[in-house]
């Protein structure tokens, strides 16, 4: 039984530029979360996706955006990219079918550094 | 909005010490609460949850917390600690809403030395 997964594992952007992380739920769950780590930091929610719709939304700019797929797969798209959105992007997942939506499973996470 | 305090953000203790990570949350509805714990170079692990019942649970490798309402509380607690807890220890709180439950509220994170 596969877990969440995430990648890229690292990745090195300049200023302005745009990223795309990619995430895919454990095996049977439908809702994926996202989550920002700065260093030394707990993390912070950004969003979350049920049925390919944002459900809920943390307090972050509209440079972050998000999609799911019908696969229940999710993207976090970053645009016009910040020092400070240097963090370690978590992914999420929960729910579904035979799962309960109240605990979430943790991917490893994608390590940004914006330089 | 949920607010969640972790009081300590830098522990040592020796092996086989008792710990005690307090915990405080904000939130007038009804949560579940989590503790999770980050060990070096891995990912978030979930240790222990409450959704409803028992105040006292149990986690894994012999973590418990006690959940006190009118405190608003959370403590997590292990009575003889090992080399192999040193990590970063996280608090969470989520509200339940719609049949589903909300993004997780974090607090900052107590980072746990373990001296042999």
């Amino acid at each position: 039984d596969a877990g969440v997964t995430q990648s890229p594992t690292h990745l090195i952007k300049t200023r302005g530029q745009q990223v795309t992380l990619r995430c895919s739920p454990k095996s049977g769950h439908d809702t994926v979360s996202w989550y920002q780590q700065a260093l030394g930091q707990g993390p912070q929610f950004i969003f979350q996706y049920y049925e390919e719709e944002e459900r809920q939304r943390g307090n972050f700019p509209d440079r972050f955006s998000g999609h799911q797929f019908p696969n229940y797969s999710s993207e976090l798209n970053v645009n016009a990219l910040l020092l400070g959105d240097s963090a370690l992007y978590l992914c999420a997942s929960s729910g579904g079918h035979l799962h309960s939506y109240n605990e979430q499973f943790f991917g490893p996470g994608t390590r940004l550094t914006v330089l | 909005a949920q607010s969640v305090s972790q009081h300590n953000h830098h522990v040592i203790l020796s092996e086989a010490a008792s710990l005690e990570l307090g915990c405080n949350y904000s939130y007038g509805g009804t949560v579940n609460l989590f503790w999770y714990v980050q060990y070096p170079g891995q990912h978030l692990q979930l240790l222990l949850k409450y959704f409803s019942g028992d105040p006292l649970v149990k986690g894994i490798k012999g973590f418990e917390a006690e959940f006190i309402k009118s405190k608003f509380s959370f403590n997590l607690r292990k009575p003889s600690v090992q080399w192999s807890d040193t990590a970063e220890y996280f608090c969470a709180v989520n509200a339940r809403s719609g049949g589903g439950a909300d993004g997780l509220t974090f607090g900052k994170g107590t980072h746990l030395i373990i001296q042999p």
